[in-house]
C-alpha cells in the first residue's frame, strides 16, 4: 500500500495568516491526490481534486499544489470558519489510503 | 443535493456482527462507485471497502477481508456493509461516501456524517 506522510500532525494560527500543510506519497502518484476538509459531528467535504482543483463552492483562498511524491495545501488567509481538520488521500493505486490529518486551530 | 445518511450503527460485543445502511438521496447511486471509510475516535481516516456501480467489483481493506461484505440495491438507493466477528478495534465511526464516477478506482466525493459502531463486552 502506498503510504501518505502528512505534516504538521496540528498547527495553531492567527487569522488572516498562510497556512500550508504537505503530504508525501511513498511513491509516485502523480497527480492523483485530494485534500478532504472534515469539521467535527459533520460529514467530510472534498476540498481539492487532482491535487489543484478546487471543488465547486469554496473560495479562492483554498489551493493545492504538486505532483509524483510531493504534495502542498495552503489556505492564504486563515478564516475562523477554516477550523477543521485536513486530510489528503492518493486514489492512485488500490486501496486509497489517506494521510494521517493537520488539526487547524487558531 | 446528495444526501447520505448512515444507520444500524451502535454497541455490539465482539465477535457478534452489525449491518451498517446507507440511504442515499438526490442522485442515483445506481451511476456510481460506493465506498464506506472508517475513523477510529480520535484518529484518522481508514478506507474500509468500495464496489462498482454494478456490483462486478468489491474490494476491501486488509484489516476487514473475510469479515466485512459490502453490497448495493441500486433499486432502493442503499449500499450496505455486512460487519462479521467484530472486534474491538473496529470501533469507530463509519462513513458511507460516494465515488465521483462508476469505477472502484473512483475516489469518493460526498460523504455521509458516518455512524458510531462500538465494540466492546
Amino acid at each position: 500500500d502506498i503510504q501518505m506522510t502528512q505534516s504538521p500532525s496540528s498547527l495553531s494560527a492567527s487569522v488572516g495568516d498562510r497556512v500550508t500543510i504537505t503530504c508525501q506519497a511513498s511513491q509516485d502518484i502523480s497527480k492523483f491526490l485530494n485534500w478532504y476538509q472534515h469539521k467535527p459531528g459533520k460529514a467530510p467535504k472534498l476540498l481539492i481534486y487532482d491535487a489543484s482543483h478546487l471543488e465547486a463552492g469554496f473560495p479562492l483562498r483554498f489551493s493545492g499544489s504538486g505532483s509524483g511524491t510531493e504534495f502542498t495545501f495552503t489556505i492564504s488567509s486563515l478564516q475562523p470558519e477554516d477550523i477543521a481538520t485536513y486530510y489528503c488521500l492518493q486514489y492512485d493505486n488500490l486501496p486509497p489510503t489517506f494521510g494521517g490529518g493537520t488539526k487547524v486551530e487558531i | 443535493e446528495v444526501q447520505l445518511v448512515e444507520s444500524g450503527g451502535g454497541l455490539v460485543q465482539p465477535g457478534k456482527s452489525l449491518r451498517l445502511s446507507c440511504a442515499a438521496s438526490g442522485f442515483s447511486i445506481n451511476d456510481y462507485a460506493m465506498h464506506w471509510v472508517r475513523q477510529v475516535p480520535g484518529k484518522g481516516l481508514e478506507w474500509v471497502s468500495g464496489i462498482t456501480w454494478n456490483s462486478d467489483k468489491t474490494l476491501y481493506a486488509d484489516s476487514v477481508k473475510g469479515r466485512f461484505t459490502i453490497s448495493r440495491d441500486n433499486a432502493k438507493n442503499f449500499l450496505f456493509l455486512q460487519m462479521s466477528s467484530l472486534r474491538p478495534e473496529d470501533t469507530a465511526f463509519y462513513f458511507c461516501t460516494k465515488g465521483y464516477c462508476s469505477s472502484v478506482t473512483c475516489y469518493p466525493d460526498s460523504w455521509g456524517k458516518g455512524i458510531l459502531v462500538t465494540v466492546s463486552s
